[in-house]
């Protein structure tokens, strides 16, 4: 079945550090990837997406490169600052958009 | 973008007692709304979909009866826990797609939080 295995937490840095969270996963054909963000007592936002092989996400100078062959979806920013702490979500949607999967979530906290 | 709003925040209530939590879209319109559990530290687990019109759709282990859910109109959906115990304590979000039925686009609203004494 559909799955996604993220990286556990927390992850703790330092300002301007680089950070990358792990994402892996296993589906049968296409199917689309995200990374969510869920801020100190907010909901999920839509971080960004890739909805096909070698497709990159950007936003917010986060970025996720769907690799196919090694099934990842890697969220990487090469200057973290205080504000990106954090819990980020690895996600999944099948090929046709009937299933969704979380990872279990990464806790980032960045300090000064 | 798109706003979900959810009602209450958080809320406490005594054991044996029934909880109504609502999701609204503010700014568009869900035919189609999905609800969520997320236990501490732990990912969000797919409850149920709500659908206007129509009964929702339970996800397999999730108690119908436990957890009641009417999709009133194409902006708002509720979630009525029912003779709550301490085991339902938990964070529900719910999250709606904007446009066409699908996963692909959701938009979640801020959770509200639920302590059962």
């Amino acid at each position: 079945g559909n799955s996604v295995t993220q990286m556990e937490g927390p992850v703790t840095l330092s300002e301007e550090a680089f950070l990358t969270i792990n994402c892996t996963y296993t589906a049968t054909g296409y199917p689309s990837l995200f990374w969510y963000v869920q801020y100190p007592g907010e909901g999920l936002q839509l971080l960004l997406k890739a909805t096909k092989a070698d497709d990159k996400g950007s936003n917010k100078g986060f970025e996720a490169t769907y690799r196919k062959e090694t099934t990842s979806f890697h969220l990487e920013k090469g200057s973290v600052q205080v504000s990106d702490s954090a819990v980020y979500f690895c996600a999944l949607s099948d090929q046709d958009g009937n299933q969704f999967y979380f990872g279990t979530g990464t806790s980032l906290t960045v300090i000064p | 973008g798109a706003v979900v709003s959810q009602h209450p925040s958080w809320v406490i209530c005594k054991s044996g007692t029934s909880v109504k939590i609502e999701c609204r879209s503010l700014d568009f319109q869900a035919t189609t709304m999905f609800w969520y559990r997320q236990f501490p530290k732990q990912s969000l687990m797919l409850m149920a979909t709500s659908n206007e019109g129509s009964k929702a759709t339970y996800e397999q282990g999730v108690e119908k009866d436990k957890f009641l859910i009417n999709h009133a109109s194409l902006t708002l959906s509720t979630l009525t826990v029912t003779s709550a115990h301490p085991e339902d304590s938990s964070f529900y979000i719910c999250s709606a797609p904007k446009g066409r039925a699908s996963y692909n686009e959701q938009f979640f609203g801020p959770g509200t939080r639920l302590t059962v004494l």
